[in-house]
């Protein structure tokens, strides 16, 4: 989607291996967010951020760690994957925490945890 | 705790052949009703933001509107094109918070 780009795309990497996602916004909005897609559970966040440094936990935070040192780029790590972090990810941006225009989302990484 | 429950599941329908589908939430003091609509492989697009009971937002053949207890999103004269997830979220008005929490959606098909 125009203004939010997502790398990469798809990605299979094995147990116990370290998993860095990116999410990269030409927007400067303030607002970011990671969230995870999974069939019977809709879309869950796991962490956002409302500036840079700035980041909160969401409902399924453990195993996941974020970084904000640009606008711009967010950052989502999985320390240590296991199977059960296979998913599909989500970034979104907004301009305002309670605005009305919604989020926009990124087109997501497909990541598979073998 | 917020709760959006989206019904049905999935929806399948001939061209033409309008339908509602429906989103109930449980909040305390909601802030905003959010539609979004996601194509296979892509992230959710936003449609629509209600505030209020009574509040209706049109585009296209869509048309979402908002109650104390639910929102629908009717859907006229449907075409293949919009088959897609259509995902509702909420927000509260109260907390600290403003994460909106998702349904977890209604798939429908339209077919030619």
């Amino acid at each position: 989607d125009a203004g939010i780009t997502q790398s990469p795309r798809h990605k299979v990497t094995e147990t116990g291996t370290p998993v860095t996602l990116r999410c990269h916004q030409t927007e400067n909005h303030r607002y970011m967010y990671w969230y995870r897609q999974d069939p019977g559970h809709g879309l869950r966040l796991i962490h956002y951020s409302y500036g840079v440094k700035d980041t909160d936990k969401g409902e399924v935070s453990d195993g996941y760690s974020v970084s904000r040192s640009k606008t711009e780029d967010f950052l989502l790590t999985l320390e240590s994957a296991t199977s059960s972090q296979t998913s599909v990810y989500f970034c979104a941006i907004s301009d305002s925490d309670r605005g009305p225009s919604g989020y926009t989302f990124g087109s997501g990484t497909r990541l598979t945890v073998v | 705790e917020d709760q959006v429950t989206q019904s049905p599941e999935a929806l399948r329908l001939q061209e033409g052949e309008s339908s509602s589908l429906n989103c109930s939430y449980t909040v305390s003091g909601l802030r905003g009703l959010f539609w979004y609509r996601q194509d296979p492989g892509k992230g959710p697009e936003f449609l629509f933001t209600l505030y209020s009971a009574g509040e209706e937002k049109e585009k296209e053949r869509l048309k979402a509107t908002l109650t104390k207890k639910e929102s629908f999103l009717h859907i006229t004269a449907p075409k293949p094109e919009d088959s897609a997830t259509y995902l509702c979220a909420v927000q509260a008005a109260s907390g600290g918070s403003y994460i909106p929490t998702f349904g977890r959606g209604t798939s429908l098909i339209v077919h030619p």
